[in-house]
């Protein structure tokens, strides 16, 4: 069973670097969505795709977030100019059109020094 | 604009024994989806349970259960016979739309302790 997978786990990073994060949803699930979960509290949505459309963005993807999904499959979610408040842990998770939940991923954990 | 509440940032509980999680929400909709998901330290969050507003019979999955009370909107879950594996962070979530998994808003969490 391929889950949904995130890679990097951990990224430490200085203070104005970029980083990219890489998603890859369950096979034949055709929505991809993005969180960022800060310490102690719930997940935030961040952005969704359908197949390769970004369908929305959450007004906490500053102009410094980009997210892709070139060809409907992997999904990758850029940060430049990294800030310390950006430390995080980004979740990726994805659903199919006949399934009721979505299936998150470990997380990509961002440590911003 | 929907928001989720849970107001027991920690939880502990005896293994064997019941423990009850609380949840209230807020939205102005009538259609609905409520959600509780466990996360396991360093693991994925996976979904607990399920409840869909318009159902009145509340959502049972083992020793897992809820509480609905749309009213009131309140939103709890009861686990039962709690276990060792039960330990994890608990996050209530709703979402408005009706294929269920769309734009989850999630509560804060709460942190759950099985004492063995």
């Amino acid at each position: 069973d391929t889950g949904v997978s995130q890679d990097p786990r951990h990224k430490i990073t200085k203070r104005g670097q970029n980083v990219t994060f890489r998603c890859d949803p369950i096979s034949e699930h055709n929505r991809l969505y993005w969180y960022r979960q800060t310490l102690g509290q719930g997940p935030e949505f961040l952005t969704y795709f359908q197949n390769e459309a970004q369908l929305e963005k959450s007004r906490l993807l500053s102009d410094r977030f980009s997210a892709e999904r070139p060809k409907g499959s992997f999904s990758t979610l850029e940060i430049q100019r990294t800030e310390q408040g950006d430390s995080a842990m980004y979740l990726c998770a994805s659903t199919g059109p006949s399934t009721g939940e979505l299936f998150f991923g470990e997380g990509s954990r961002l440590t911003v020094l | 604009a929907q928001t989720v509440t849970q107001s027991q940032p920690e939880m502990s509980v005896q293994e064997a024994e019941t423990v009850t999680l609380s949840c209230t929400y807020d939205t102005s909709e009538s259609d609905y989806y409520l959600f509780w998901y466990k996360q396991p330290p360093s693991r994925q969050m996976i979904l607990v349970i399920r409840q869909e507003a318009y159902k009145q019979q509340n959502a049972t999955e083992n020793r897992f259960s809820v509480n609905f009370q749309k009213a009131a909107k309140s939103f709890s879950l009861k686990i039962s016979d709690s276990q060792l594996g039960d330990a994890a962070m608990y996050f209530c979530a709703s979402t408005l739309l009706p294929n269920s998994a769309q734009k989850l808003v999630f509560g804060q969490g709460t942190r759950l302790t099985i004492n063995p």
